[in-house]
């Protein structure tokens, strides 16, 4: 059965800050891996794709790896700005499975 | 990508009632799912939606209190039955692909 962790639980940072959101999983034999943002009473918002055969891929200030075998992605964040203050999830592909995701909180 | 339409957004209940919610997807997908979403807390997954037989539900969730229907590839719906208090929460949807996951904007469902 797939489990998620995330960590940290919460992050309070500066602004202009680079951060590291970390994301593990059990089952490794997924297809690809999303990480998606949801801002409170809002639905999820995807950031980023990584497919099982890439090892990163990046959107502007975000930047994600995947490392498949040993069931480990992280989310890094260049620059960070109170807009990035929000909850950021990991999904595993397969049945998407969610862990408790980290709360991000980007001071002005 | 695939644009996922959920109704109602919000809906205040009295309890005892049922609730339906509705999932509709713009293109062919090959899951759907349904979360529940308890304030301050993350995604818990119910069921994944099965089209044309039986849900397949998570443990703690049953088919009495969570009936699921898919009746097609781009559809399905969701019951909170016989409401308590406890239900109140925000429920997604979500569909994916081969290749990557969508979400709905949820239903805010308060009972009352």
């Amino acid at each position: 059965k797939q489990e998620v962790t995330q960590i940290p639980a919460a992050l309070s940072v500066p602004e202009g800050e680079n951060l590291v959101l970390n994301c593990s999983f059990t089952d490794s034999a997924i297809y690809n891996l999303q990480w998606f943002r949801q801002d409170p009473g809002k639905g999820l918002t995807s950031l980023l794709l990584i497919q099982s055969s890439q090892r990163e891929q990046t959107s502007g200030r975000l930047n994600a790896s995947l490392d498949k075998s040993s069931g480990r992605s992280t989310l890094y964040i260049a620059a960070s700005q109170p807009g990035d203050s929000a909850t950021y999830l990991c999904a595993p592909l397969g049945k998407l499975i969610f862990g408790t995701g980290t709360l991000l909180a980007v001071q002005p | 990508s695939a644009v996922i339409s959920q109704k109602p957004s919000r809906d205040i209940c009295q309890r005892g009632t049922s609730l339906t919610i509705q999932c509709q997807v713009d293109s062919q997908v090959t899951m759907m799912f349904w979360y529940r979403q308890q304030p301050g807390q993350s995604l818990t997954l119910i069921a994944t939606a099965n089209q044309g037989s039986e849900a397949t539900y998570e443990s703690g969730f049953v088919i009495d209190k969570f009936p699921i229907s898919r009746p097609n590839l781009t559809f399905s719906t969701l019951t909170v039955s016989n409401m308590s208090p406890e239900d109140s929460s925000i429920y997604l949807c979500s569909a994916s692909t081969d290749r990557e996951a969508f979400f709905g904007q949820g239903t805010r469902l308060t009972v009352v």
